[in-house]
């Protein structure tokens, strides 16, 4: 079975500040660990994602998540927080077969001016 | 950037009423999701669909949904009776399934908001 636990379901940082971003799975196979961000109003994009190889991965708009198998974690990130990355975002894990995907209860990122 | 397309973007019905939301997924795309989102919660799945027919689904996708890919492009989500619970925004998705780095990245489309009265 796979779960995804997303600590702090609301986060503020100042404009300009590091923005961290929590995730934690659960999964008896080798999963596959994404990262969607949902702008308001509008369905769900994907940021990056990990299946296999390099652990640090780089997604759109400045954002990157390491994978580490050893604390189970799949932490998003980006040095430096615009206005525009205001939004909800969800970690999501599915096995490798990839019918399913099980999603985190959201994170939503408030950033200050 | 080939995209999935819902509609419609919003339907208000009333309690009782069938309601048919519908789907167009990438089109060489084989495989097919519905999700739901109740306002201010996760994002829950319903129901995949491959190779015509159900390949899972979650105890939320009881017999008052259905599924169905009627022509070869359009992927539809049937709600027979309509109850006030299954307000939410329905998310329609799809993923190649094929060999390649994006075979197992869902593509999500913009969502139809349903409200029952």
């Amino acid at each position: 079975a796979q779960s995804v636990t997303q600590l702090g379901s609301h986060v503020s940082v100042s404009e300009g500040a590091l923005v961290l971003l929590r995730c934690n799975y659960s999964s008896s196979v080798p999963p596959y660990l994404f990262w969607y961000v949902q702008y308001p109003n509008q369905g769900l994009q994907l940021l990056l994602k990990y299946t296999t190889g390099a652990t640090l991965v780089k997604g759109i708009n400045g954002f990157e998540a390491e994978f580490k198998k050893s604390e189970t974690s799949f932490h998003l990130t980006k040095p430096s927080a615009h206005m525009s990355d205001a939004a909800e975002y969800f970690c999501a894990v599915s096995s490798t077969t990839g019918n399913q995907f099980y999603f985190g209860t959201g994170t939503s990122l408030t950033v200050i001016p | 950037e080939p995209e999935v397309t819902q509609t419609p973007s919003h339907q208000v019905t009333q309690m009782g009423q069938e309601v048919i939301l519908r789907c167009v997924p990438i089109s060489n795309h084989l495989y097919f999701y519905w999700y739901r989102q109740i306002l201010g919660q996760k994002v829950e799945f319903l129901v995949s669909f491959y190779n015509n027919e159900i390949s899972e689904k979650s105890e939320i996708f009881d017999d008052q949904f259905s599924v169905e890919r009627p022509d070869g492009s359009n992927f539809t989500l049937k709600i027979r009776s309509t109850k006030l619970e299954d307000s939410a925004m329905y998310f329609c998705a799809s993923r190649a399934g094929l060999a390649g780095s994006g075979a197992n990245v869902l593509t999500f489309g913009a969502g139809s908001r349903l409200t029952v009265l």
